[in-house]
């Protein structure tokens, strides 16, 4: 069964403290690497994927990096209207229906 | 937005009513999904439709209901549910001809069982 474990489940930081998000994962063959953003009372967006170990993506602020066993999301200098909860979701290679399994997120809170 | 529209965004229902959630893609995608998504808890995918043909149903219970009469639209039936059913409901959809495809989500429906 895919697993995806996020760490820190909160995090508080100060505008410009630059800081790393982690997503751990195990999955049977990785076909994607997906990371959201979800502000309260919203619907995940879709921020990047992630295809293979190596890879590198970057939005704003936001960089997302992968290896075989996990994926990191770096804030660089931070503002509060990047306080959301970022979510990670894998989905398997071996998945006929493509579902996506979910880390339970990681909240950040960026104060001015 | 990003183009997937969910109705109504809030629902309060006791115990013994019936209702419906509503969802409409407008972005030409072939695959919906509903997630349920409670406090500090995973989303956990509920439903599955492919082409319109149901292809996941993740050990949900009977009182809740899917129907998919084409690709852009999806409701979900809700009947006799439980206080524990209180939750944000969301619809997503994806394009599943491309080897790897990002799945767009709704704002949601906050659902409130009393």
């Amino acid at each position: 069964e895919d697993q995806v474990t996020q760490s820190p489940e909160a995090l508080r930081l100060q505008e410009g403290e630059s800081s790393s998000l982690n997503c751990s994962y195990t999955v049977s063959g990785l076909r994607g690497l997906f990371w959201y953003r979800q502000d309260p009372g919203k619907g995940p967006e879709f921020l990047f994927t992630l295809y293979s170990a190596g890879e590198e993506k970057e939005k704003e602020r936001l960089k997302a990096t992968l290896t075989k066993k996990e994926s990191f999301l770096h804030i660089t200098a931070p503002k509060p209207e990047d306080s959301a909860t970022y979510l990670c979701a894998v989905q398997a290679s071996s998945s006929n229906d493509y579902k996506l399994s979910f880390g339970a997120g990681t909240t950040v809170t960026v104060r001015a | 937005e990003t183009g997937v529209t969910q109705t109504p965004r809030h629902l309060v229902m006791g115990m013994t009513n019936k209702k419906s959630l509503k969802c409409e893609q407008h972005l030409g995608h072939n695959a919906m999904y509903w997630y349920k998504q409670s406090a500090k808890k995973p989303l956990e995918l509920m439903f599955v439709y492919n082409f319109k043909e149901q292809t996941e149903n993740n050990s949900v219970p009977s009182r809740f209901s899917p129907e998919c009469p084409n690709s852009s639209h999806l409701f979900l039936h809700l009947h006799t549910l439980q206080p524990e059913d209180s939750a944000l409901y969301l619809c997503a959809s994806s394009q599943r001809d491309r080897g790897h495809s990002e799945q767009y989500f709704g704002p949601g429906t906050r659902l409130t069982v009393t």
